[in-house]
């Protein structure tokens, strides 16, 4: 039962080096979303998707792209990152079109921009 | 302002206390209203599920929504150590792409 697992769960990254994260699911889900979550501020919606090869902005997608090429896949790309992109983010994904589906979650990769 | 304020906490009870934790929104559009736990190093999972106002009980939680004062609650009955965890609010409007706004949650900790 992996559910949403992410890659890598930790990276130190220096200012300007790119790099993409990966999130995979197994459950056949057309919704994956990735946030960001820091001390203080909760979890805030990055970039989504309703379904593959579809991809929409959220709530702070400045200095990140993603892509959806397969539906099991999302992925989250830092072109050049920056001191301001250090946080934890956060994968999910859910199924349904009914509203009282859950947003299942991976654990997290830790990044750290030096 | 924030759309859903929440209280960072953290919140420290005795074993067996009853917790009460609680999250006001300004988005009059919020008709689904969410309770996630998360513990440390681990991603969110969902506790409860609210659909517009009124109480929802599973097990020792139970979930209050007020739409008129827009305000939720979550209460846990007969705390235990392992209910030790940050525990998130989230909502949404009638969206279809199902975006969740999230609290900043709240860490608690139940004492032994």
């Amino acid at each position: 039962n992996a559910g949403v697992t992410q890659t890598p769960k930790f990276r130190v990254l220096k200012t300007g080096q790119s790099m993409t994260l990966l999130c995979a699911q197994d459950m056949n889900h057309e919704y994956m979303y990735w946030y960001r979550q820091d001390p203080g501020m909760g979890l805030r919606l990055i970039h989504y998707s309703v379904g593959e090869g579809t991809t929409a902005k959220g709530e702070v997608p400045d200095g990140y792209n993603v892509s959806r090429l397969k539906k099991q896949n999302f992925l989250l790309g830092l072109e050049s990152a920056a001191p301001s992109q250090t946080s934890v983010y956060f994968c999910a994904s859910r199924g349904g079109q009914t509203s009282n589906q859950p947003q299942h979650f991976g654990d997290g990769t830790r990044l750290s921009i030096l | 302002q924030k759309e859903v304020e929440q209280d960072p906490g953290p919140l420290s009870v005795p074993e067996g206390a009853i917790v009460s934790l609680n999250c006001t929104y300004s988005n009059s559009a919020f008709q689904y209203f969410m309770w996630y736990r998360q513990y440390s190093r681990k991603g969110p999972e969902l506790l409860m599920y609210t659909y517009s106002s009124g109480n929802k009980e599973d097990g020792r939680f139970t979930a209050q929504v007020d739409k008129s004062s827009k305000y939720i609650s979550l209460f846990i009955r007969d705390s235990q150590p392992s209910d030790s965890a940050t525990y998130l609010c989230a909502m949404s409007a009638m969206d279809s792409s199902y975006k969740l706004i999230f609290g900043s949650g709240t860490r608690l900790l139940v004492r032994p």
